[in-house]
């Protein structure tokens, strides 16, 4: 089975700086899709970022990229230019590529790290 | 723009009783899900559902819940005889066929059993 790691509960950033949040995961599959859920204080899950693990390309979506090392099983978000909107609860998760097999496409989260910006 | 949208927000029930969340998935999706959070914890999968049947569940996922689409719209999560700890935020969540499209997630129902 599939594990995610954020091995940081808090993190906290300066508004307009740039903040790396950590995620690990494990697993013995090759193809898979990795992303990134913000979810504030709402809770709705908002889908950040994603990345296929058979790109090498790292993921970007405007301030929002990935650092993707696929060897080492790590997948950090980093956001630069941090606004004070970007305050929330932000989860790693993985989904197996094989949908039509053994997996239906369940995503397997991370425990969260909640990103605090201060003005 | 296309949402998947859910009710209750929040739903209160008593210990033993039986409640229904309801989710409407994005019309032209074919693979739906619940996944339930409990306060400060990590989002967890409890079923994905295609072609009108489970394809897969979690150890959560056991007797006292099931799932049904009983139209071509709603797509309901059913826990016959809650219990304290199944308080959480169940979240519905679906996508299209294929690729890798990611899953939509619902705005959650806020779960508090009494």
């Amino acid at each position: 089975a599939q594990t995610v790691t954020q091995s940081q509960p808090e993190m906290s950033v300066q508004e307009a700086e740039t903040v790396t949040l950590s995620c690990t995961y494990d697993t013995s599959e090759s193809d898979y899709y990795l992303f990134w859920y913000k979810q504030p204080p709402s809770r709705q899950m908002i889908l950040v970022i994603r990345q296929e693990a058979y790109k090498q390309q790292n993921a970007t979506e405007n301030r929002f990229s990935v650092n993707f090392q696929k060897a080492a099983k790590s997948f950090s978000l980093k956001i630069s230019d941090s606004q004070l909107g970007d305050a929330a609860m932000y989860f790693c998760a993985y989904r197996s590529a094989d949908a039509g097999g053994t997996s239906y496409g369940k995503l397997t989260f991370g425990q969260g790290t909640i990103l605090t910006v201060h003005p | 723009e296309p949402e998947v949208t859910q009710t209750p927000s929040h739903q209160v029930t008593q210990m033993g009783q039986e409640v229904i969340l309801r989710c409407v998935p994005i019309s032209n999706h074919l693979y739906f899900y619940w996944y339930r959070q409990i306060l400060g914890q990590k989002v967890e999968f409890l079923v994905s559902f295609y072609n009108n049947e489970i394809s897969e569940k979690s150890e959560i996922f056991d007797d006292q819940f099931s799932v049904e689409r009983p139209d071509g719209s709603n797509f309901t999560l059913k826990i016959r005889s809650t219990k304290l700890e199944d308080s959480a935020m169940y979240f519905c969540a679906s996508r299209e066929d294929g690729g890798t499209y990611e899953q939509y997630f619902g705005p959650g129902t806020r779960l508090t059993v009494t």
